[in-house]
């Protein structure tokens, strides 16, 4: 079975330009989640879905970013317009049920360098 | 994939050791965690978890504790192997509702020696 995929797998923009991340979640994972990492920072929640509807998308830093889940499948993530300090990895988890507990399965992540 | 960051806190062991990770988690009223482990260019992957209800869990080779008295939780890793060097995460699971929204900790790095 497909894990979660994520392309590309690193991308390198310079600050203005817009960029779009794309994650395929497990096939049949309704859940499916945005995480990134900053500078070195902690791993940090940027928002939820359930299948096309998104639940919690406090995590979001600003309105430069949309997260779209269209037809409850893939995601995409487009930054518009990129700025320096978005760089950095952003990963995509999907689970299968809503539990709380359930596990999470990463992608490898998109390495996004904005310069 | 990542590269992981080259600023993160290191345990150095050799091969064959019991290596021990430990971590502070913030929210106190918690009630999941989970430890992740982190390979160069791959993304977290599990590795064990535990409710709140538990004091101790073990898996294969690996054990988590968790003290909610003073909010810590520790990895053990048994009989460490060259396979085991990584970076390891500690999360928490701060969501009210339903879902996964998962507070990571800083992550550790462990590098083991033949």
């Amino acid at each position: 079975e497909a894990g979660v995929t994520q392309f590309p797998s690193h991308s390198v923009i310079e600050k203005g330009q817009t960029v779009t991340l794309r994650c395929d979640p497990i096939s049949g994972h309704d859940n499916l989640y945005w995480y990134r990492r900053v500078m070195g920072k902690e791993i940090k929640f940027l928002l939820h879905f359930v299948k096309e509807s998104k639940q919690d998308e406090s995590g979001m830093p600003n309105n430069r970013f949309l997260a779209e889940r269209t037809g409850g499948t893939y995601s995409t993530l487009k930054v518009q317009p990129a700025e320096l300090e978005d760089s950095g990895v952003y990963f995509c988890a999907s689970s299968q049920g809503p539990g709380k507990n359930e596990k999470l399965f990463f992608g490898s992540g998109t390495q996004l360098s904005v310069l | 994939g990542e590269s992981v960051g080259l600023h993160l806190p290191t345990l150095s062991v050799q091969e064959g050791d019991n290596s021990i990770i430990n971590c502070a988690y913030s929210n106190s009223a918690s009630d999941y965690f989970i430890w992740y482990k982190q390979e160069s260019g791959k993304g977290p992957q599990f590795i064990i978890d535990i409710r709140s209800n538990m004091d101790k869990r073990q898996g294969q080779r690996v054990t988590v504790l968790l003290n909610k008295t003073v909010k810590h939780l520790s990895l053990q890793i048994a009989a460490t192997q060259p396979g085991d060097s990584a970076v390891y995460f500690c999360a928490e699971n701060g969501a009210s509702g339903g879902y996964n929204k998962l507070i990571f900790g800083a992550g550790t790095r462990l590098a083991v020696h033949p």
